[in-house]
């Protein structure tokens, strides 16, 4: 079946650092992808998406590249900022209305 | 107002008690999602809405009952529910299925749901 895979938070990082959170999926044809981002108390944000093999999406210094041989969408950002602390989440979209979520990664960033 | 907006922020609620969640959506979309985020699991898909007509229903208990009066809005019942079902319930739409090339999802900040 359909799945995201996330690597395990939390992921703990200062100020200026690089930043990688790796996602990985299981499915059939070429689904959309997506990096959603999750404040303290708020609901979901897009971050990002991608629909097709090599596509990058890129937003507010955040980019993934849709890697369809290793089945991979893994989240970067050269360097971070404290405002960037959340819970990061992969999803593919597969099929009719399926939005399919990884567990999510909470990234902490201190100054 | 723009976007997708949720009524109550936060819920708290006895096990005999009946209360009811709001979404509203102010997109312009035709589909209506609930998702349930509990502590520690991934996110839940628990009922999906297109065009007012519900077209998913993921074997939630029948202690949830959605209610979808128009493509605006989206209403989840809630009724002896269990301390389980504390969570924060997170309403979502879309201007079209979202299996099509790049639609996505725009939810809603949620509601916190405790249940006593």
């Amino acid at each position: 079946g359909n799945s995201v895979t996330q690597m395990e938070g939390p992921v703990t990082l200062s100020e200026e650092a690089f930043l990688t959170i790796n996602c990985t999926y299981t499915a059939t044809g070429y689904p959309s992808l997506f990096w959603y981002v999750q404040y303290p108390g708020e609901g979901l944000q897009l971050l990002l998406k991608a629909t097709k093999a090599d596509d990058k999406g890129s937003n507010k210094g955040f980019e993934a590249t849709y890697r369809k041989e290793t089945t991979s969408f893994h989240l970067e950002k050269g360097s971070v900022q404290v405002s960037d602390s959340a819970v990061y989440f992969c999803a593919l979209a597969r099929g009719y209305n399926k939005l399919i979520f990884g567990a999510g990664t909470r990234l902490a960033v201190h100054p | 107002e723009t976007g997708v907006t949720q009524t109550p922020r936060h819920l708290v609620m006895g096990m005999t008690n009946k209360k009811s969640l709001k979404c509203e959506q102010h997109l312009g979309h035709n589909a209506m999602y609930w998702y349930k985020q509990s502590a520690k699991k991934p996110l839940e898909l628990m009922f999906v809405y297109s065009l007012e007509e519900r077209v998913e229903n993921n074997s939630v208990p029948s202690r949830f009952s959605p209610e979808c009066p128009n493509s605006s809005h989206l209403f989840l019942h809630l009724h002896t529910l269990q301390p389980e079902d504390s969570a924060l319930y997170l309403c979502a739409s879309s201007q079209t299925f979202l299996g099509r090339k790049g639609t996505e999802a725009f939810f809603g900040q949620g509601t916190r749901l405790t249940v006593v």
